[in-house]
């Protein structure tokens, strides 16, 4: 059964405080690692696609990179409009077409 | 370009009652999808729809019934709604299946 472990659940930083979310996960052939964006009461918005090991994708302040076993979001020098619940979604090879989504890491930018 | 639209973007149904969550896309995608998104819980996959003329079931299709009408528009119905449904309902769709998805607003849905 494929896997998904977001860490942390929550993450509050400072203006300015760069970090990193973690997506964990176990999944039969990787077809393809996405992350998304949700801002509260609104639907997710696609930020990244990651399809093999060590790649790296970035888009303004927001890089991501990919492992055999984890992905990271790494947040450099946010803003609070960056605050937002931050969802990854691997995508198993074993013949399906779904996309098994985390919990997602609800993130804090104070100003 | 509108994106995905999706209606209502709310509505309180009673038990056993029934209904249709209406889903459109201006994008040409050809791949269709509902989701559901309970609180502690990721997005999962109710249904979805390849291409059109084509439907499967995902992760938690119980209860639910969905209509891929043309290229454009899926329809999810619930037939005898339950307060276990109460959820908030995601339409989304993608160029094909297995490449990135782009996501409708979202109705929240309260059956009591």
């Amino acid at each position: 059964e494929d896997q998904v472990t977001q860490s942390p659940e929550a993450l509050r930083l400072q203006e300015g405080e760069s970090s990193s979310l973690n997506c964990s996960y176990t999944v039969s052939g990787l077809r393809g690692l996405f992350w998304y964006r949700q801002d509260p009461g609104k639907g997710p918005e696609f930020l990244f696609t990651l399809y093999s090991a060590g790649e790296e994708k970035e888009k303004e302040r927001l890089k991501a990179t990919l492992t055999k076993k984890e992905s990271f979001l790494h947040i450099t020098a946010p803003k609070p409009e960056d605050s937002a619940t931050y969802l990854c979604a691997p995508r198993s090879g074993a013949g399906s077409y779904q996309l098994t989504f985390g919990k997602g890491t609800k993130l804090s930018v104070i100003p | 370009n509108a994106g995905v639209t999706q209606t209502p973007k709310f509505q309180v149904l009673k038990t056993g009652q029934s209904m249709t969550l209406q889903c459109a896309q201006d994008m040409n995608h050809n791949s269709m999808y509902w989701y559901r998104q309970d609180p502690g819980m990721g997005l999962r996959l109710i249904y979805y729809s390849a291409s059109e003329g084509t439907t499967d079931k995902g992760e938690v299709p119980n209860g639910y019934n969905v209509s891929r009408l043309n290229k454009r528009e899926f329809s999810l119905r619930l037939e005898s709604a339950a307060p276990s449904q109460t959820s908030v309902y995601f339409c989304a769709s993608s160029p094909r299946t297995g490449v990135e998805q782009y996501f409708g607003p979202g109705t929240r849905l309260t059956v009591t």
